[in-house]
């Protein structure tokens, strides 16, 4: 079974500009997560879709958003980009969501630079 | 409440020998703390997780030890080895009023050297 897929890898973006990261989940699983990791904060929680619904959301602008196609697959979107974004976008994919109950399993990642 | 509080950041140890990271937590409605293990341009995995009921999990060299009334909890490598170089990061998480989220510590670089 494929993992969970991440894409782009890698992306470079200027200040002020914005960005789309994709994430395909394991086949079968409908809850996808994303986090934000950067290296003092460690993995921060931005939110959860599940059946094409968000239903847990951290504490982050409201420059962050994302969005869960019918096929499970997950978009996530940061607005008006600025030098702090920079970060790798973890991507986690699991069953039904149902924190401690199940295996969460993340993506590589996808790492923003913003200049 | 809502943090995890991991330490150290960084942690060196020789081929052999063990290697401890410790975490503590505030919310007593938590209810899972797994632990994961990330090497370089990959995600997180899961490694090991344990349920407050109990106070000790042993997976293969890997044990997580669990004080419920200090509200902490630790990771132990036994027979640390290069392979284990890698970030570890603890969590938590409630399976109560459908939070479905976890919360990480801020990670530990651990080092093995050979």
């Amino acid at each position: 079974k494929a993992g969970v897929t991440q894409t782009p890898r890698y992306l470079i973006k200027t200040r002020g500009q914005q960005v789309t990261l994709s994430c395909s989940p394991i086949s079968g699983h409908r809850s996808v997560s994303w986090y934000q990791q950067t290296p003092g904060q460690g993995l921060q929680f931005l939110f959860e879709y599940f059946s094409e619904t968000q239903r847990n959301k951290g504490n982050f602008p409201g420059r962050f958003s994302g969005r869960q196609f019918s096929n499970s697959r997950s978009e996530m979107n940061v607005s008006t980009l600025e030098l702090g974004d920079s970060a790798l976008y973890l991507c986690a994919s699991s069953l039904s969501g149902r924190a401690g109950k199940e295996t969460q399993y993340f993506g590589p990642g996808t790492r923003l630079l913003v200049l | 409440q809502q943090q995890v509080k991991q330490s150290p950041q960084s942690l060196i140890v020789q081929k052999g020998g063990i290697s401890i990271i410790n975490c503590a937590y505030e919310n007593t409605a938590f209810d899972y703390f797994p632990w994961y293990q990330q090497f370089p341009g990959k995600g997180p995995a899961l490694l090991i997780a344990i349920r407050p009921d109990v106070s000790e999990k042993k997976e293969g060299r890997f044990t997580i030890s669990f004080n419920k009334s200090a509200k902490q909890f630790s990771l132990h490598i036994m027979d640390s080895q290069p392979g284990d170089s890698a970030t570890y990061f603890c969590a938590a998480s409630s399976g109560t009023s459908g939070t479905y989220k976890y919360i990480f510590g801020t990670g530990t670089r651990l080092k093995v050297l050979a």
